[in-house]
């Protein structure tokens, strides 16, 4: 199985920050991968996918890059609305595996 | 409006049974695979399993196996997760999602994201 890490695993910042987080699989993926954002108590949503293609509606300040076994889901100027917890998924097969998430909180 | 909403989660006895169910809306749901993904209390999400279109494959979580079950019914524009055996483990929110694709030109394939969630339902196993 495919086993995913994130990092690090919790950020404070400010708002206007740019925020960077990292997410890596255990074997290669290609661009298999997807990002999503959760707020307490809601339902996960879908930020990014093939890697680097962002999802009709959102921000544009977020962005995804990477391929193989190295990603990245940058945040360029972080709003009031952005903290939460953000998670990195692949799609390799259809055993998906979530990375352990990111949590961005206030500094 | 395109939309998924889970029902059937509850309090149940370790070893007990339960059955997810999430009726979707809004979109040809027969046209997609179809995921539930959960969450333990303050924990992070994890995939339980995946369906194809027309119920010809199924992948589940290797701490699933042999217990849990999913299955839909296009008719009814429903997706299931018959959960036998259930451990203290399971307790979580349970979310169904639908699994869109995306083909690519370049690298000639389809990528595959879950695009739309319910908004879970709660199952706690507990004496």
């Amino acid at each position: 199985d495919i086993q995913m890490t994130q990092s690090p695993s919790s950020v404070s910042a400010s708002v206007g920050d740019r925020v960077t987080i990292t997410c890596q699989a255990s074997q290669g993926i290609s661009s298999w991968l997807a990002w999503y954002q959760q707020k307490p108590g809601k339902a996960p949503k879908l930020l990014i996918y093939a890697a680097s293609s962002l999802q009709s509606g959102v921000p544009s300040r977020f962005s995804g890059s990477g391929s193989g076994t190295d990603f990245t889901l940058t945040i360029s100027s972080l709003q009031p609305e952005d903290f939460a917890t953000y998670y990195c998924q692949q799609a390799n097969s259809f055993q998906f595996t979530f990375g352990p998430g990111t949590k961005v909180d206030i500094k | 409006e395109v939309q998924l909403v889970e029902s059937g989660g509850g309090l149940v006895q370790p070893g007990g049974s339960l059955r997810l169910s999430c009726a979707a809306s809004g979109f040809t749901f027969s046209s997609y695979w179809m995921s539930w993904v959960r969450q333990a209390p303050g924990k992070g999400l994890e995939w339980v399993a995946n369906i194809k279109q027309d119920g010809s494959e199924k992948y589940y979580v290797d701490s699933v196996k042999g217990r849990f079950t999913i299955s839909r019914d296009n008719a009814k524009n429903s997706l299931y997760l018959q959960m036998n055996s259930l451990r203290a483990e399971d307790t979580a929110v349970y979310y169904c999602a639908r699994v869109n694709d995306f083909w690519s030109d370049e690298m000639a394939h389809y990528y595959y994201y879950m695009d739309v969630w319910g908004k879970g339902t709660t199952v706690t196993v507990s004496s």
